[in-house]
């Protein structure tokens, strides 16, 4: 079946580093990308998507890009700052059904 | 901007309680779903419902029922409360205008059961 797997955390990084957060996918047919962050206390909230393959979704400073061939999609950012500390999901629509799947999570923590 | 909200943050019951978990989206969205979210577990999908008075089982239904009989309102109930349903509650919608659309959630409701 369809499934999404994420790197574990936690992810510890200095302001400025840069970040990766790597995602690999399996699925049949031709799934929508998203990435998610939960803040400390709140629900999911949208990060950026990709619909197709070769997509690029971008969303404060984060990116994405949809890579049929390798199954991925790796969310990236430059220059990370504290604010940046949250939980990351990984997701993908399964086209078949209404459901998503969801990857088990990566905390990431930026010091100061 | 869509609102997703959830009745409680946080809720204490005891074992065997029956509970109720409530959730009211405003965005005349057709589809709604219920998660639970676990350390290390990410999130499973309990029951969803694509249109008022339809539903079907996620993952884990077991222990679960849910009732939408407004297209707004999405409610989850454990019939009989027991400790290992201690959990984060996580409510979202989504219009059916394409699949392709993302899933919209509310803050949780973090449930602990005594």
């Amino acid at each position: 079946g369809n499934s999404v797997t994420q790197m574990e955390g936690p992810v510890t990084l200095s302001e400025e580093a840069f970040l990766t957060i790597n995602c690999t996918y399996t699925a049949t047919g031709y799934p929508s990308l998203f990435w998610y962050v939960q803040y400390p206390g709140e629900g999911l909230q949208l990060l950026l998507k990709a619909t197709k393959a070769d997509d690029k979704g971008s969303n404060k400073g984060f990116e994405a890009t949809y890579r049929k061939e390798t199954t991925s999609f790796h969310l990236e950012k430059g220059s990370v700052q504290v604010s940046d500390s949250a939980v990351y999901f990984c997701a993908l629509s399964d086209p078949g059904t209404y459901k998503y799947i969801f990857g088990t999570g990566t905390r990431l923590k930026v010091l100061a | 901007d869509v609102k997703v909200t959830q009745s409680s943050r946080y809720l204490v019951k005891r074992t065997g309680e029956k509970v109720f978990l409530e959730c009211v989206q405003d965005m005349d969205h057709e589809n709604m779903f219920w998660y639970r979210q676990d350390p290390g577990l990410g999130l499973r999908l309990i029951y969803f419902s694509y249109d008022v008075k339809m539903k079907e089982k996620g993952d884990i239904p077991e222990g679960y029922s849910v009732s939408r009989e407004k297209k707004e309102r999405f409610s989850l109930i454990l019939e009989s409360a027991s400790t290992n349903q201690t959990s984060m509650y996580l409510c979202a919608s989504r219009s059916k205008t394409g699949l392709n659309q993302p899933q919209h959630f509310g803050d949780g409701t973090r449930l602990s059961i005594l």
